[in-house]
């Protein structure tokens, strides 16, 4: 089946600083989506993106559609201690199906 | 507020039992509700495309009689992972549709000593 490869796996920041993470697909979605988990908890969506090249923002994070339908980042502005989890990007095959990125675990040291 | 719910949060059952896990759609109605499993520090990988009034669709390498899938109504889909053994230990996530946006419930840990 399609994998999406994300990246970093994990990341050891300092609050404040922005963080920056992606994922790349072998194959085309034509919808991808970010999800933030916490643990113990199920995925929550917080940014879908629908068309090539669009660049969305919620808040403190952005994230952009790759022109090539085949890559999507996910940015995150001044970061702060409930930033912390694990992100995942997921891309959309038909019929709502997902397939998601292995996850980046994000620690924030105060 | 949670839009899907599953129950229970957590499970411990001794290996060789049966173990059923509930998924609701709160307020809507879904046709179709998703199946998912991940292992600690992983990634959520797809089981079962959950159908109402119909048999389940499973990806491909996951055992549909080890994990039956019952979709008797439109608010609510069960997995029954039967004769359960510790390698079924893992955490298990439903989501369902409304309004194109996919919802995730809370998720139902299940340790199988």
């Amino acid at each position: 089946g399609q994998q999406l490869n994300q990246s970093p796996q994990s990341m050891f920041i300092q609050e404040g600083e922005d963080v920056s993470m992606n994922c790349t697909s072998s194959s085309i979605f034509n919808t991808w989506l970010w999800y933030k988990q916490d643990p113990g908890e199920g995925p929550v969506l917080l940014i879908a993106l629908y068309k090539a090249g669009e660049l969305t923002s919620n808040g403190r994070l952005t994230a952009q559609f790759g022109i090539t339908r085949k890559d999507s980042f996910l940015n995150i502005s001044a970061s702060i201690p409930s930033d912390v989890g694990i992100y995942f990007c997921a891309g959309q095959e038909g019929a709502q199906k997902l397939v998601f990125g292995q996850g980046t675990r994000l620690t924030i040291n105060p | 507020g949670a839009v899907v719910s599953q129950h229970p949060s957590r499970v411990i059952c001794k290996s060789g039992t049966s173990v059923k896990i509930e998924c609701r759609s709160l307020d809507f109605q879904a046709t179709t509700m998703f199946w998912y499993r991940q292992f600690p520090k992983q990634s959520l990988m797809l089981m079962a495309t959950s159908n109402e009034g119909s048999k389940a669709t499973y990806e491909q390498g996951v055992e549909k009689d080890k994990f039956l899938i019952n979709h008797a109504s439109l608010t609510l889909s069960t997995l029954t992972v039967t004769s359960a053994h510790p390698e079924d230990s893992s955490f298990y996530i439903c989501s369902a549709a409304i309004s194109g946006e996919l919802f995730f419930g809370e998720g139902s840990r299940l340790t199988v000593l």
